[in-house]
């Protein structure tokens, strides 16, 4: 149990276009997800958190209108990286809460933007 | 800030015991010690968590120190599959529950 899914699994896209990143969780209801980001060789970093029927919570420092989030239903949060730049480059990854409170990961999705 | 220290990596002999260090020193009472792993290019995996007393699962073993300053994950058979980055991280019992990583630990098992 506890399965979280990512699609797509890897994107490429042209400079100046627009990606979204769908985050589901299988197999329960979770009224918070996690967007991270993770650049090669480090760390995740969190950029916000998803609450459903509401806004988003990004962190300092993250663009809430180039990434734009919305977690329309208890099982889905999208992602979406508007007018991509090659910085914008890296591994986006979701989790999903569950009710015992672990936070359960989706497998990534790796952005290249050329 | 994450409020975990952890040694940048470690490596272990297959089949021994691999002892993974965490340091937290200021941890509070309402916070819990969260163990996740990330195999290469994949997302981070549920390991084990714990508040105060030792905790152990199919997968580990965690310790936990009387003051709580300080864990350790120990994965008593280590497999060349336990090669991974290791995060130990610490989380509110309460709020928005969110994880704040730090460096990890870069576990290789060698054979």
């Amino acid at each position: 149990g506890a399965v979280v899914s990512q699609h797509p699994s890897w994107v490429i896209c042209k400079s100046g276009t627009s990606v979204k990143i769908e985050c589901r969780s299988l197999d329960f209801q979770a009224t918070t997800m996690f967007w991270y980001r993770q650049f090669p060789k480090q760390s995740l970093m969190l950029m916000a958190t998803s609450n459903e029927g509401s806004k988003a919570t990004y962190e300092q420092g993250v663009e809430k209108d180039k990434f734009l989030i919305n977690h329309a239903s208890l099982t889905l949060s999208t992602l979406t990286v508007t007018s991509a730049h090659p910085e914008d480059s890296s591994f986006y990854i979701c989790s999903a809460r569950h009710r015992s409170y672990e936070q359960y990961f989706g497998p990534g999705t790796r952005l290249t933007v050329t | 800030d994450a409020k975990t220290t952890q040694p940048p990596s470690m490596d272990c002999a297959e089949g021994r015991a691999a002892n993974l260090p965490c340091n937290h020193s200021t941890i509070s009472g309402n916070e819990y010690v969260y163990w996740y792993r990330q195999i290469h290019s994949q997302g981070p995996q549920y390991i084990i968590h714990g508040l105060k007393n030792n905790e152990t699962n199919e997968m580990a073993s965690l310790i936990i120190t009387e003051d709580r300053k300080s864990s350790t994950l120990i994965l008593p058979h280590a497999t060349l599959r336990d090669t991974a980055v290791y995060y130990c991280i610490v989380r509110p019992r309460t709020g928005t529950y969110k994880y704040i990583f730090g460096t990890g630990t870069r576990l290789k098992v060698l054979a």
